[in-house]
């Protein structure tokens, strides 16, 4: 029953390297999301995949790219990492769009220096 | 556009006692409302849901949540605080936004602390 696995748990990087989060879901789900959380911002939507295929900015999306890679794998790469990306990365995903329920992973903590 | 306002960044609670945190949104039109929890370290969980079918909504663990129209509300309760309630609190809305993930917007958080 793993649901929603993220990759890595915990990364530290140096400015300007690059690096790619992967994310996996087992549960057949359409859409998958990328979201990031800040201390006393809540969660901020970088990037989303409605469906296999199609993939869409969201409120974040400067300094970020993904991959829909097939139905289960959803990646989002910095190409260039700068410290104002430090925060920690959730995916999610739904069986068919936002308004039903999300079921995230356990996070990516990410530090920049 | 659809926003989220939760009313206390931290909440502070005996345990026992009853646990209300506080959401109010805005929308331009019927929306939905959901409350997630986060333990620490782990991601987002469902707690709870209105769709519309009814104003009162039972979500796990003994949690439920009104929605009142005329005061742009959706308060999440629960009678009796256990310490595993320990944990972040967040209240999002969407809107039928014609798929557009960008429909779903999350309040900032609270953090209910239960005292022993």
């Amino acid at each position: 029953n793993a649901g929603v696995t993220q990759t890595p748990k915990f990364q530290v990087l140096k400015t300007g390297q690059s690096m790619t989060l992967q994310c996996a879901q087992d549960m057949n789900h359409n859409s998958m999301y990328w979201y990031r959380q800040d201390p006393g911002m809540g969660l901020r939507l970088i990037y989303y995949s409605a469906s296999e295929g199609t993939t869409d900015k969201g409120e974040v999306p400067n300094g970020y790219n993904v991959s829909r890679l097939n139905k289960r794998e959803f990646s989002l790469r910095l190409e260039s990492a700068a410290p104002s990306q430090t925060s920690v990365y959730f995916c999610a995903s739904s069986y068919r769009g936002i308004n039903e329920k999300l079921f995230f992973g356990s996070g990516t903590q990410l530090s920049v220096l | 556009a659809q926003s989220v306002t939760q009313l206390g960044s931290h909440v502070s609670v005996s345990e026992g006692a009853l646990v209300l945190l506080r959401c109010n949104y805005s929308s331009s039109v019927p929306p939905y409302l959901f409350w997630y929890v986060q333990y620490p370290n782990q991601g987002l969980q469902l707690l709870l849901k209105y769709t519309s079918a009814a104003t009162l909504v039972k979500g796990i663990n003994g949690f439920e949540a009104e929605f009142k129209k005329s005061e742009t509300s959706f308060h999440l309760t629960k009678p009796s605080a256990h310490m595993s309630d320990a944990a972040e609190y967040f209240c999002a809305v969407s809107i039928n936004s014609g798929g557009g993930a960008d429909g779903l917007t999350f309040g900032k958080g609270t953090h209910l602390i239960i005292q022993p």
